[in-house]
């Protein structure tokens, strides 16, 4: 079975531009959580979504936007741009959401977002 | 806000000594403790999970220890390998919010 898909896999943007991150999960499974990920640091939560609805917010501004389709892929959304949201963005999926009960997430291996 | 930290951002050690990392988290109660590795380029791969009710998991050379009094989970590989050698970080998690430490880099020296 394919594990977590993400495109792209590398991307280069200028500042002020938008962006839209795909991720597919593993077959069967229906929750989907964003992460961002910059050198050096562990991931930071951006949105959990579970069954299309979202389910969980990190603290990043209304730049961040994302939804999840009824195949339970999800899309990732960055308006404006700037030079800070230069990043890895990981997607992972779980068959229910992670949040209370810890279920497993599955990674992909992320997107690398450059913004010049 | 919630907050977790990992004590050491490198470790190094000798092959077949037990490596320990360390986590720890402030200002809430964490329904679980999840510990990842993570490989360069690579997404985070699940080693085990941890719940508020239990003191202790094991699985194979890994272990992982939950302490609500000090606030504070221990992650243990025994007999450690070269091929331990990654960076490992620990998720905090609750119905709405998912948070990671920053990364412990482990380095096992053959």
């Amino acid at each position: 079975d394919a594990g977590v898909t993400q495109s792209p896999t590398h991307l280069i943007k200028t500042r002020g531009q938008h962006v839209t991150l795909r991720c597919s999960p593993i077959s069967g499974h229906k929750s989907v959580s964003w992460y961002q990920q910059v050198l050096g640091q562990g991931p930071q939560f951006i949105f959990q979504y579970y069954e299309k609805e979202e389910r969980g917010r990190g603290n990043f501004p209304d730049r961040f936007s994302a939804r999840q389709f009824p195949n339970y892929s999800s899309e990732l959304n960055v308006n404006a741009l700037l030079l800070g949201d230069s990043a890895l963005y990981l997607c992972a999926s779980s068959l229910e959401p992670p949040g209370g009960a810890g279920n497993e997430q599955f990674f992909g291996p992320g997107t690398r977002l450059t913004v010049l | 806000s919630q907050k977790i930290e990992q004590n050491s951002e490198a470790l190094n050690i000798q092959e077949g000594k037990t490596a320990t990392l360390t986590c720890n988290y402030t200002n809430y109660s964490p329904a679980y403790l999840q510990w990842y590795r993570q490989d360069p380029g690579r997404g985070p791969v699940f080693l085990l999970l941890i719940r508020e009710n239990e003191k202790e998991k094991r699985k194979e050379r890994l272990k992982v220890t939950f302490d609500t009094t000090l606030k504070q989970s221990l992650f243990h590989i025994t007999a450690s390998q070269p091929a331990d050698s990654a960076t490992y970080l620990c998720l905090s998690g609750s119905a709405r919010q998912l948070t990671f430490g920053s990364g412990t880099q482990l380095t096992v020296l053959p």
